[in-house]
C-alpha cells in the first residue's frame, strides 16, 4: 500500500525568498505524484503532478515538483515567494489501478 | 463548464441520527473519491469508485460509514447514528480515470454532530 508524509506541519518564508515545502512517499513500483493547494475558504485545487519523464515538473503560479527516486520524494518549489502563496499544500500518491492518497498537508505562510 | 457538485454545504445533526451526504460529479468522470478532511488530520481517504469496478471501502472507518454511486454518476455517502467523531468536512473529487488524472474537488459538506 502506498504512503506519504509531509514531515512539516507549517513553513514561514519570507516574501521574495524561494520555498520548498518537503515531501516523501512509499509505494511498490513507479509512483504517480501530486500537488494540491487549499486557500483559505476555498476548495482543493490541483497545481502539479508527476507520471514519467522530466524529473522537474512545472506547475500552476509558478510552483514546480522535483520528483528524485532515490530519496522517494517530491518536494514543491518556487524560486520568489508571494503572499498570496500562504495556504494549505497537500502531497499525495498513486500507483497504477490504485487509489491516490494524501499527506497530512503543510500550511505555508508567507510573511511580507 | 460545472465543477464537483455537493450537498448540502453544511449539515448539522444530533448524535444518533442518520445522515446522507450528495456528491454529483463532473459528467463524464469515472472515478469518484470521498475523503474526510479534519483539522489537523489532513485529507483522509475514504472509499474511492472506479467505473464498474468493486469500489474500494478499505478507508471506511466503521460500520456506520457506507457509500453507493448511482448509475455510474451521482454518489451519496451515508453515516448511520452519527458521532461527535464524525464531525468533519467531507469531500468528494472527481476524474477521468483513476491513477494519474488530476482530482476535481467539491466545495465540500460541513458536518456537525451536536
Amino acid at each position: 500500500a502506498q504512503s506519504v508524509a509531509q514531515p512539516e506541519d507549517q513553513v514561514n518564508v519570507a516574501e521574495g525568498n524561494p520555498l520548498t515545502v518537503k515531501c516523501t512517499y512509499s509505494v511498490s513500483g513507479n509512483p504517480y505524484l501530486f500537488w494540491y493547494v487549499q486557500y483559505p475558504n476555498r476548495g482543493l485545487q490541483f497545481l502539479l503532478k508527476y507520471i514519467t519523464g522530466d524529473n522537474l515538473v512545472k506547475g500552476s503560479y509558478g510552483f514546480e515538483a522535483e520528483f528524485n527516486k532515490s530519496q522517494t520524494s517530491f518536494h514543491l518549489k518556487k524560486p520568489s515567494a508571494l503572499v498570496s502563496d500562504s495556504a494549505l499544500y497537500f502531497c499525495a500518491v498513486s500507483h497504477r489501478d490504485d487509489k491516490i492518497i494524501f499527506g497530512k498537508g503543510t500550511r505555508l505562510h508567507i510573511l511580507p | 463548464g460545472a465543477g464537483v457538485s455537493q450537498s448540502p454545504s453544511n449539515k448539522v445533526t444530533e448524535k444518533g441520527k442518520d445522515v446522507e451526504l450528495r456528491c454529483d460529479p463532473i459528467s463524464g468522470h469515472t472515478a469518484l473519491y470521498w475523503y474526510r478532511q479534519s483539522l489537523g488530520q489532513g485529507l483522509e481517504f475514504l472509499i474511492y469508485f472506479q467505473g464498474n469496478s468493486a469500489p474500494d471501502k478499505s478507508g471506511l472507518p466503521s460500520d456506520r460509514f457506507s457509500a453507493e454511486r448511482t448509475g455510474g454518476s451521482v454518489s451519496t455517502l451515508t453515516i448511520q447514528r452519527t458521532q461527535q467523531e464524525d464531525s468533519a468536512v467531507y469531500l468528494c473529487a472527481s476524474s477521468l480515470s483513476s491513477y494519474n488524472s488530476p482530482l476535481h474537488f467539491g466545495n465540500g459538506t460541513r458536518l456537525t454532530v451536536t
